[in-house]
């Protein structure tokens, strides 16, 4: 089966400046999260769609960051503006829409903020 | 709140030498554990999980896992390493009552020298 695609693959951008991210998921993963993995650190968990409907964003920087997945499928992750500490692989995964099921992540997208 | 602590950040050993990665975790209801691994230029990978059952995993490529629920540890091993296992490997809670949200520790980096 085809993975997670995520685009684009590196963006470089100066502070203050917006960016934003474009994942797909399996064909037929109702579940879709974004996580940040800061170069040295774990993946952390941005936020949760479930279809087309927000099931976490308590770690989300709602002041800078918004996500969207408005037909259930694809989805975009937007920072505006950026700030330096914001330079991070963000990573998109999907997973089928029951309990326990593995997440399947893409290859992410390397920011760095100049 | 929920953590994850991987004991080691980076690893480095010979072909045919035993690994075994630490993981703690810090969480008081029923868990669900994970070890992932990305391998150089890849994306992340499950190796193993752990749900129910017999607390001795195993998982891909020869690696397992034993969960020893009273030390609140997942820890990784596999007896005699190759080359191809060089990559960082993340482990991974998360809590069933908290549906698929995953938490991850801070990686291990593991070195195998030919």
């Amino acid at each position: 089966e085809a993975g997670v695609a995520q685009s684009p693959r590196y963006k470089i951008i100066e502070k203050r400046q917006s960016v934003a991210f474009w994942c797909n998921p399996i064909s037929g993963h109702a579940t879709l999260y974004w996580y940040q993995q800061i170069l040295g650190q774990g993946p952390k968990l941005l936020i949760q769609f479930q279809n087309n409907g927000v099931v976490d964003d308590s770690q989300l920087p709602k002041d800078r960051f918004s996500a969207e997945r408005l037909k259930g499928v694809d989805s975009t992750l937007k920072i505006q503006p950026a700030k330096l500490e914001d330079s991070a692989v963000y990573l998109c995964a999907s997973s089928l829409d029951r309990a326990n099921q593995p997440q399947h992540f893409g290859d992410g997208t390397r920011l760095s903020i100049l | 709140a929920q953590s994850v602590s991987q004991h080691n950040h980076h690893v480095i050993l010979s072909e045919a030498a035993s690994l075994e990665l630490g993981c703690n975790y810090s969480y008081g209801g029923t868990v669900n554990l994970f070890w992932y691994v990305q391998y150089p230029g890849q994306h992340l990978q499950l190796l193993l999980k752990y749900f129910s059952g017999d607390p001795l995993v195993k998982g891909i490529k020869g690696f397992e896992a034993e969960f020893i629920k009273s030390k609140f540890s997942f820890n990784l091993r596999k007896p005699s390493v190759q080359w191809s296992d060089t990559a960082e490997y993340f482990c991974a809670v998360n809590a069933r009552a908290a549906g698929n949200k995953l938490t991850f520790g801070g990686g291990t980096r593991v070195l195998v020298k030919p």
